[in-house]
């Protein structure tokens, strides 16, 4: 069936190098696709998206580059920090409003 | 950006009780809230869109009648876990998106709720 999903589930990096999360997904007609980053016991928190007429998107420290004919999406994180440890979701939005969210990426930085 | 209130944070309840968890949009009004289930080590999977003033669209395999959904006004969306079991243990979290910005914008998430039904 359809689905997002992420290539590994697990992504260590030194301090200060940078970082690539990736997510696959399947839906051609979605056009909205947005990165969260959750801490432990917390809700997922916004870090940047992009929309189905882009294929790259900016924001500090954070890039999304979206690939519509593969049907991949990743996240870059430049000059990682300690605080950059957490887990990434990639998601999904088809049509009107409802976010599909993939597997997930625990991303852990090492001082 | 906006906020999304979510309380309590953390609950627990013996079997059989049931529970409310209040989902609040603090800035921004929301037509639609959404409530997402998450596992230890796991995604977020979506349970149910809570629509204001109608009934809620509950994603297959969810119980509507064990996830009671209220969404009553603009700014407030409830959960109620009926008749709890130990198997309901979870983390809930709600989202809200901002329909003044249009419907292709970021969806804000509530704290989420740890609940553990002993």
């Amino acid at each position: 069936g359809e689905s997002v999903g992420l290539h590994l589930p697990t992504l260590s990096v030194q301090e200060g190098d940078n970082s690539i999360i990736n997510c696959a997904y399947s839906n051609s007609a979605s056009d909205y696709f947005i990165w969260y980053k959750q801490e432990s016991g917390k809700g997922p928190q916004f870090i940047i998206d992009i929309r189905s007429n882009m294929d790259k998107r900016q924001g500090q420290r954070v890039t999304v580059l979206l690939n519509k004919t593969v049907k991949h999406l990743s996240l870059q994180i430049a000059a990682t920090q300690p605080g950059d440890s957490a887990v990434y979701f990639c998601a999904e939005s088809r049509g009107a409003q409802k976010l599909v969210f993939g597997q997930g990426t625990r991303l852990t930085i090492n001082p | 950006g906006a906020v999304v209130s979510q309380h309590p944070s953390r609950v627990i309840c013996k079997s059989g009780t049931s529970v409310k968890i209040e989902c609040r949009s603090l800035d921004f009004q929301a037509t639609t809230m959404f409530w997402y289930r998450q596992f230890p080590k796991k995604s977020l999977m979506l349970m149910a869109t809570s629509n204001e003033g109608s009934k809620a669209t509950y994603e297959q395999g969810v119980e509507k009648d064990k996830f009671l959904i209220n969404h009553a006004s603009l700014t407030l969306s409830t959960l109620t876990v009926t008749s709890a079991h130990p198997e309901d243990s979870s983390f809930y979290i709600c989202s809200a998106r901002d329909q003044g910005t249009g419907s292709n914008t970021e969806a804000f998430f509530g704290q989420g709720t740890r609940l553990t039904v002993v």
